[in-house]
């Protein structure tokens, strides 16, 4: 069965610091990939995708993420975090060619220290 | 362009009552996906319309689930009776084609407590 795990459940940074969300799937065909992020209060929303082409795709305020296909894994980037990533983030897959429902992971409270 | 818009935000019910939950989707947006997260555990599919029709109801807990979505617009999903384990946050999400590529935009949430 395919899955999704997120590693950290909850991550506390500061200002300025890096950020790295951990996100490995399981699934034996090809996949789509996603990161969503919830800010407080507000709908989830699509931060960036991966389909297919360069495995570092560049998403929205400045995030990255890098597909690994040896390690399917993920991983969500931001080299500079702000007061205002302070969300939940998402990691979601699903299978080529499926009518696009999503499996997600577990998500990542990020909380960021003014 | 209105966003997917859910109703109730919130609600409490005692265990046994029904409780049905609705959803509207972005205007023109065949597709629309429900999705239930349980506190603590990852956000899970339940089923997926196209149109009026379901597609995909593999993720339906049991059949104390019933989803609708007569006409194509609006769909339902109505809980009866609710059981303690039905508490979580009901999300949906709508997007205009089918398939793996295109995105879903999601609403705001219901969150259901059965007391």
């Amino acid at each position: 069965a395919q899955s999704v795990s997120q590693h950290n459940h909850h991550v506390i940074l500061s200002e300025a610091a890096s950020l790295e969300l951990g996100c490995n799937y399981s699934y034996g065909g090809t996949v789509n990939l996603f990161w969503y992020v919830q800010y407080p209060g507000q709908h989830l929303q699509l931060l960036l995708k991966y389909f297919s082409g360069d495995p570092l795709v560049k998403g929205i305020k400045g995030f990255e993420a890098e597909f690994i296909k040896s390690k399917f894994s993920f991983n969500l980037r931001k080299p500079s975090v702000q007061w205002s990533d302070t969300a939940e983030y998402f990691c979601a897959v699903n299978a080529m060619g499926s009518q696009g429902n999503l499996i997600f992971g577990k998500g990542t409270k990020l909380s960021v220290k003014p | 362009e209105a966003g997917v818009t859910q109703f109730p935000s919130h609600s409490v019910i005692e265990k046994g009552q029904t409780v049905t939950l609705r959803c509207d989707p972005i205007s023109g947006h065949d597709n629309l996906y429900w999705y239930r997260r349980v506190m603590g555990k990852e956000i899970k599919f339940l089923l997926h319309f196209v149109k009026e029709s379901k597609q995909d109801e593999s993720g339906m807990p049991n059949n104390r689930f019933l989803a609708e979505r007569t006409g194509g617009t609006y769909s339902t999903l109505k809980v009866q009776p609710a059981e303690l384990e039905d508490s979580g946050v009901y999300f949906c999400a709508s997007s205009q084609d089918r398939g793996a590529y295109n995105e879903q935009f999601f609403g705001p949430g219901t969150r259901l407590t059965v007391l």
